[in-house]
């Protein structure tokens, strides 16, 4: 099945400097790829997803590579601000036969910490 | 938008307990699924459903059942509760045909 690894596990930055988290995955038929944010006390909100025929997708101060041949994908957050702080996962989604399909394997997190 | 709701944010039981976790979506979804996030390991999936009275195990189904008798309900069963089973259980929809899931705020549960 499909394995995700995520890095690193904390990260923390002075506001307005940029992040990356980056993540590899191991099943070549995972064709979806989707980040995630969680505030405290709140469930993961989808903040942006690439597919595997799209190699980098931008959303104001937010973008995601993804690199199929080396199979990892990685999150760039721009102009960072204090309610980016939170905890970001990325996740890959299994399709086609293989036992990882449609199911989304998470990676374990990285707690950003934004100070002003 | 889509909604998903857990039922309770925070439950406290004891060891040996059997202990029913609720999830509710408003957007008919056919998939649902439940998931346990505990530091360091992320999301880890236990259970999921694709229809009604259907479910297949997850990556960690030992020691947990499920039931989903209505599409729009779909509960997480701890048979016997125990300490290991502390944890953050988050429940999640998806529509048949997309890959976006929606995610509930999550119940905290502890088991003393």
């Amino acid at each position: 099945g499909e394995n995700v690894e995520q890095h690193p596990s904390t990260l923390s930055v002075q506001e307005g400097d940029s992040a990356v988290i980056k993540c590899t995955y191991s099943d070549s038929a995972s064709n979806y790829f989707p980040w995630y944010k969680q505030e405290l006390g709140k469930g993961p909100q989808l903040i942006i997803d690439i597919r595997s025929n799209v190699g980098e997708k931008k959303d104001q101060r937010i973008a995601v590579t993804l690199n199929k041949t080396a199979k990892h994908f990685s999150l760039h957050i721009t102009e960072t601000q204090p309610e980016d702080s939170a905890v970001y996962f990325c996740a890959a989604l299994g399709s086609g036969t293989t036992d990882s399909w449609g199911k989304l394997q998470f990676g374990a997190g990285t707690q950003v910490v934004v100070t002003p | 938008d889509v909604k998903v709701t857990q039922s309770s944010r925070y439950l406290v039981k004891r060891t040996g307990e059997k202990v029913f976790l609720e999830c509710v979506q408003d957007m008919d979804h056919e998939n649902m699924f439940w998931y346990r996030q505990d530091p360091g390991l992320g999301l880890r999936l236990i259970y999921f459903s694709y229809d009604v009275k259907m479910k297949e195990k997850g990556d960690i189904p030992e020691g947990y059942s499920v039931s989903r008798e209505k599409k729009e309900r779909f509960s997480l069963i701890l048979e016997s509760a125990s300490t290991n089973q502390t944890s953050m259980y988050l429940c999640a929809s998806r529509p048949q045909g997309s890959d976006g899931y929606t995610f509930g705020s999550g119940t905290r549960l502890t088991v003393v």
